[in-house]
Protein backbone atom coordinates (compact mmCIF):
# COMPACT_ATOMS: atom_id res chain seq x y z
CA UNK A 1 0.00 0.00 0.00
CA UNK A 2 1.29 2.89 -0.87
CA UNK A 3 1.94 5.71 2.24
CA UNK A 4 2.65 9.63 2.27
CA UNK A 5 4.79 10.79 5.57
CA UNK A 6 5.58 14.32 5.90
CA UNK A 7 8.05 14.39 9.29
CA UNK A 8 7.87 18.31 10.29
CA UNK A 9 4.23 18.65 12.15
CA UNK A 10 5.52 22.52 12.20
CA UNK A 11 7.94 24.82 10.56
CA UNK A 12 8.01 28.70 10.67
CA UNK A 13 9.81 31.10 8.56
CA UNK A 14 10.34 34.75 8.69
CA UNK A 15 8.42 37.29 5.74
CA UNK A 16 10.66 37.30 2.66
CA UNK A 17 12.75 34.42 3.37
CA UNK A 18 12.52 31.07 1.79
CA UNK A 19 11.38 27.47 3.72
CA UNK A 20 11.49 24.22 2.36
CA UNK A 21 9.13 21.41 3.91
CA UNK A 22 9.12 18.22 3.46
CA UNK A 23 7.46 15.09 2.18
CA UNK A 24 8.32 11.28 1.61
CA UNK A 25 6.07 8.47 -0.15
CA UNK A 26 6.49 4.80 -0.66
CA UNK A 27 5.09 3.18 -3.66
CA UNK A 28 5.77 0.08 -5.86
CA UNK A 29 4.37 2.22 -9.65
CA UNK A 30 6.42 4.04 -11.91
CA UNK A 31 3.95 6.10 -13.01
CA UNK A 32 1.84 8.70 -10.21
CA UNK A 33 1.16 12.01 -9.53
CA UNK A 34 2.20 13.94 -6.42
CA UNK A 35 0.71 17.32 -5.09
CA UNK A 36 0.97 19.81 -2.41
CA UNK A 37 -2.75 21.36 -1.08
CA UNK A 38 -2.79 24.58 0.87
CA UNK A 39 -5.53 23.99 3.76
CA UNK A 40 -5.21 28.25 5.86
CA UNK A 41 -7.20 28.24 9.05
CA UNK A 42 -11.05 27.73 8.84
CA UNK A 43 -10.57 28.16 4.70
CA UNK A 44 -11.11 25.76 1.31
CA UNK A 45 -8.56 23.44 0.56
CA UNK A 46 -6.60 24.52 -2.72
CA UNK A 47 -4.01 23.14 -4.70
CA UNK A 48 -0.76 24.77 -4.81
CA UNK A 49 1.26 22.83 -6.75
CA UNK A 50 1.22 19.02 -8.99
CA UNK A 51 3.88 17.20 -10.38
CA UNK A 52 3.69 13.69 -12.88
CA UNK A 53 6.16 11.47 -11.90
CA UNK A 54 6.97 10.60 -15.81
CA UNK A 55 8.14 14.47 -15.94
CA UNK A 56 11.82 14.99 -14.28
CA UNK A 57 11.57 18.63 -14.52
CA UNK A 58 10.62 20.15 -11.38
CA UNK A 59 7.22 22.05 -10.84
CA UNK A 60 6.86 25.50 -10.50
CA UNK A 61 4.10 28.01 -9.56
CA UNK A 62 5.41 31.58 -8.81
CA UNK A 63 6.92 31.46 -5.38
CA UNK A 64 5.95 27.33 -5.14
CA UNK A 65 8.52 25.17 -6.39
CA UNK A 66 9.36 21.43 -5.62
CA UNK A 67 12.30 19.12 -5.49
CA UNK A 68 11.31 15.36 -6.95
CA UNK A 69 13.57 13.12 -6.21
CA UNK A 70 11.80 10.16 -7.81
CA UNK A 71 14.54 7.35 -6.93
CA UNK A 72 14.62 8.44 -3.16
CA UNK A 73 10.60 9.14 -3.52
CA UNK A 74 10.62 11.96 -2.17
CA UNK A 75 8.89 15.42 -2.92
CA UNK A 76 10.08 18.54 -1.18
CA UNK A 77 7.72 22.07 -1.77
CA UNK A 78 9.86 24.97 -1.52
CA UNK A 79 8.14 28.53 -0.73
CA UNK A 80 10.23 31.56 -1.48
CA UNK A 81 9.81 35.13 -0.70
CA UNK A 82 7.35 33.40 2.23
CA UNK A 83 4.45 36.08 2.44
CA UNK A 84 1.96 35.55 5.47
CA UNK A 85 -1.04 34.99 3.50
CA UNK A 86 1.10 31.26 3.15
CA UNK A 87 0.95 30.28 6.36
CA UNK A 88 -1.36 27.84 6.66
CA UNK A 89 -1.49 23.61 6.57
CA UNK A 90 0.17 22.30 3.85
CA UNK A 91 -0.54 18.43 2.84
CA UNK A 92 1.18 16.33 0.34
CA UNK A 93 -0.36 13.85 -1.57
CA UNK A 94 -0.27 11.11 -3.74
CA UNK A 95 -2.70 9.69 -6.43
CA UNK A 96 -1.61 6.35 -8.76
CA UNK A 97 -1.69 7.18 -12.39
CA UNK A 98 -3.73 4.12 -13.29
CA UNK A 99 -6.48 4.82 -10.10
CA UNK A 100 -10.22 4.59 -11.64
CA UNK A 101 -10.91 6.32 -8.27
CA UNK A 102 -8.68 8.95 -8.18
CA UNK A 103 -7.97 8.53 -4.86
CA UNK A 104 -5.69 10.47 -2.98
CA UNK A 105 -3.10 9.36 -0.12
CA UNK A 106 -2.35 12.40 1.97
CA UNK A 107 0.49 12.92 4.30
CA UNK A 108 -0.31 14.32 8.04
CA UNK A 109 0.26 17.45 7.07
CA UNK A 110 3.21 20.31 8.34
CA UNK A 111 1.53 23.64 9.68
CA UNK A 112 3.90 26.63 8.38
CA UNK A 113 3.65 29.67 10.71
CA UNK A 114 4.80 32.87 8.84
CA UNK A 115 6.51 35.54 11.16
CA UNK A 116 6.65 39.64 10.22
CA UNK B 1 -11.31 28.92 -5.31
CA UNK B 2 -12.83 26.13 -7.15
CA UNK B 3 -17.04 25.95 -7.56
CA UNK B 4 -18.01 23.32 -4.93
CA UNK B 5 -19.98 24.26 -2.05
CA UNK B 6 -20.54 22.50 1.52
CA UNK B 7 -23.73 23.25 3.82
CA UNK B 8 -23.58 23.44 6.65
CA UNK B 9 -20.64 25.03 7.23
CA UNK B 10 -20.81 24.33 11.43
CA UNK B 11 -23.21 21.93 12.97
CA UNK B 12 -23.92 21.01 17.15
CA UNK B 13 -26.13 18.43 17.44
CA UNK B 14 -27.02 16.13 19.72
CA UNK B 15 -26.52 12.39 19.94
CA UNK B 16 -28.67 9.97 17.93
CA UNK B 17 -30.09 12.55 15.66
CA UNK B 18 -30.05 11.82 11.94
CA UNK B 19 -27.93 14.33 10.17
CA UNK B 20 -27.22 15.07 6.29
CA UNK B 21 -23.72 16.84 5.37
CA UNK B 22 -24.31 18.53 1.76
CA UNK B 23 -22.10 18.93 -0.87
CA UNK B 24 -22.64 20.50 -4.29
CA UNK B 25 -20.36 21.59 -7.52
CA UNK B 26 -21.09 23.16 -10.21
CA UNK B 27 -18.33 22.21 -12.67
CA UNK B 28 -20.16 19.14 -13.89
CA UNK B 29 -17.29 16.93 -12.52
CA UNK B 30 -18.03 13.28 -12.47
CA UNK B 31 -16.08 12.24 -9.70
CA UNK B 32 -16.84 13.28 -5.80
CA UNK B 33 -15.17 12.18 -2.39
CA UNK B 34 -16.10 12.72 0.91
CA UNK B 35 -12.91 12.37 3.76
CA UNK B 36 -13.21 12.94 7.20
CA UNK B 37 -10.45 15.49 9.00
CA UNK B 38 -9.99 15.07 12.67
CA UNK B 39 -8.18 18.77 13.71
CA UNK B 40 -4.48 18.94 12.71
CA UNK B 41 -4.63 15.64 11.04
CA UNK B 42 -4.36 14.27 7.73
CA UNK B 43 -7.46 13.15 5.39
CA UNK B 44 -9.00 9.99 5.04
CA UNK B 45 -11.43 8.73 2.04
CA UNK B 46 -14.48 7.56 3.62
CA UNK B 47 -17.10 8.18 0.34
CA UNK B 48 -16.00 8.25 -3.48
CA UNK B 49 -18.45 8.06 -6.30
CA UNK B 50 -17.61 7.94 -10.24
CA UNK B 51 -20.70 9.37 -11.24
CA UNK B 52 -24.46 9.11 -11.08
CA UNK B 53 -25.69 6.19 -9.65
CA UNK B 54 -22.31 4.99 -8.61
CA UNK B 55 -20.81 5.35 -4.84
CA UNK B 56 -18.09 3.41 -3.31
CA UNK B 57 -16.49 3.15 -0.02
CA UNK B 58 -13.02 4.76 1.02
CA UNK B 59 -10.52 3.38 3.20
CA UNK B 60 -11.78 4.64 6.14
CA UNK B 61 -14.62 2.90 7.66
CA UNK B 62 -17.35 4.88 8.06
CA UNK B 63 -20.89 4.52 9.56
CA UNK B 64 -21.98 7.17 7.08
CA UNK B 65 -24.10 7.16 3.96
CA UNK B 66 -24.28 8.78 0.55
CA UNK B 67 -26.01 8.67 -2.82
CA UNK B 68 -25.51 10.42 -6.06
CA UNK B 69 -28.22 10.82 -7.87
CA UNK B 70 -27.52 13.96 -9.76
CA UNK B 71 -23.61 14.71 -11.00
CA UNK B 72 -23.65 17.81 -8.92
CA UNK B 73 -25.08 16.37 -5.78
CA UNK B 74 -23.19 14.16 -3.41
CA UNK B 75 -25.39 14.52 0.14
CA UNK B 76 -23.59 12.56 3.04
CA UNK B 77 -26.31 11.16 6.10
CA UNK B 78 -25.74 9.91 9.38
CA UNK B 79 -28.43 8.01 11.03
CA UNK B 80 -27.56 8.14 13.91
CA UNK B 81 -24.88 10.42 15.24
CA UNK B 82 -22.64 9.79 17.88
CA UNK B 83 -19.66 12.07 19.66
CA UNK B 84 -17.27 9.48 17.46
CA UNK B 85 -18.80 11.04 14.55
CA UNK B 86 -17.34 14.78 15.48
CA UNK B 87 -14.74 15.58 12.81
CA UNK B 88 -14.05 17.58 9.64
CA UNK B 89 -16.05 16.62 6.43
CA UNK B 90 -14.58 17.65 3.50
CA UNK B 91 -16.38 16.88 -0.06
CA UNK B 92 -14.33 17.11 -3.20
CA UNK B 93 -14.38 16.56 -6.94
CA UNK B 94 -12.69 16.11 -10.15
CA UNK B 95 -13.33 15.82 -13.68
CA UNK B 96 -12.85 12.61 -15.38
CA UNK B 97 -9.58 12.68 -16.88
CA UNK B 98 -8.26 15.19 -14.35
CA UNK B 99 -5.91 14.22 -11.50
CA UNK B 100 -6.79 17.16 -9.53
CA UNK B 101 -9.32 17.43 -6.98
CA UNK B 102 -11.32 20.63 -5.77
CA UNK B 103 -12.44 20.88 -2.32
CA UNK B 104 -15.32 22.60 -0.75
CA UNK B 105 -14.64 24.16 2.47
CA UNK B 106 -15.48 21.73 4.77
CA UNK B 107 -18.55 21.21 7.68
CA UNK B 108 -17.29 21.10 11.40
CA UNK B 109 -19.65 18.38 12.83
CA UNK B 110 -19.95 18.11 16.62
CA UNK B 111 -21.85 15.38 18.30
CA UNK B 112 -22.90 15.77 22.06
Amino acid sequence: AQTVTQSQPEMSVQEAETVTLSCTYDTSESDYYLFWYKQPPSRQMILVIRQEAYKQQNATENRFSVNFQKAAKSFSLKISDSQLGDAAMYFCAYRRSTSNTGKLIFGQGTTLQVKP
Amino acid sequence: EADIYQTPRYLVIGTGKKITLECSQTMGHDKMYWYQQDPGMELHLIHYSYGVNSTEKGDLSSESTVSRIRTEHFPLTLESARPSHTSQYLCASSPKNQETQYFGPGTRLLVL
